[in-house]
């Protein structure tokens, strides 16, 4: 299979405990993007890389969040001192990005579900 | 700003019947347009999506949308469902930049 892939699928953590998620997005993807998917809602954009830059963050991306991809392949996810507001599905897609939006499809991995207790 | 709306939160429908779930979206620039479905405990999966060219679009699994820019819709319809069509579906835009911006989404469940 070579679609984007996540890992864990589950995580449950406790309030004030640190969780670091993985994205393992298409091979040769440079674009790589995190959403968060709330109960109920749709996904909200919160980063994403080009290659290894991290070329745009959302203002739901509080301080307590950080976001990498170091050798411009997989990302990775952490939170710091979880609450409970941040209970939700974590998404990551790939994209292989050209010169115009058109190329832009992204392909979605299938989530990272967070809970924190 | 762009912001996506779909009228209808739930839709339920017998199997073999039509569906049409309403999508509409405001935004200050051109748009490119895409319905994605998730079912459960699963990521998201494009069923189509509207680049430029025709208004109407096919996608996969039978479903067709279509883009009507003076009312700003962006509408997914497939004849005949079956239980497996059972599912959330979501309505999203790429305004001007790169990223998705999603509607709430819509229940979709199919009863024999």
């Amino acid at each position: 299979d070579t679609g984007v892939s996540q890992d864990p699928r589950h995580k449950i953590t406790k309030r004030g405990q640190n969780v670091t998620f993985r994205c393992d997005p298409i091979s040769e993807h440079n674009r790589l993007y995190w959403y968060r998917q709330t109960l109920g809602q749709g996904p909200e954009f919160l980063t994403y890389f080009q290659n290894e830059a991290q070329l745009e963050k959302s203002r739901l991306l509080s301080d307590r969040f950080s976001a990498e991809r170091p050798k411009g392949s997989f990302s990775t996810l952490e939170i710091q001192r979880t609450e409970q507001g941040d209970s939700a599905m974590y998404l990551c897609a790939s994209s292989l990005a050209g010169f115009s939006r058109r190329d832009n499809e992204q392909f979605f991995g299938p989530g990272t579900r967070l809970t924190v207790l | 700003a762009q912001s996506v709306t779909q009228l209808d939160s739930q839709v339920p429908v017998f199997e073999e019947a039509p569906v049409e779930l309403r999508c509409n979206y405001s935004s200050s620039v051109s748009v490119y347009l895409f319905w994605y479905v998730q079912y459960p405990n699963q990521g998201l999966q494009l069923l189509l999506k509207y680049l430029s060219g025709s208004t109407l679009v096919k996608g996969i699994n039978g479903f067709e949308a279509e883009f009507n820019k003076s009312q700003t819709s962006f509408h997914l319809r497939k004849p005949s469902v079956h239980i497996s069509d059972t599912a959330e579906y979501f309505c999203a835009v790429i305004p001007g930049d790169y990223k998705l911006s999603f509607g709430a989404g819509t229940t979709v469940t199919v009863r024999a």
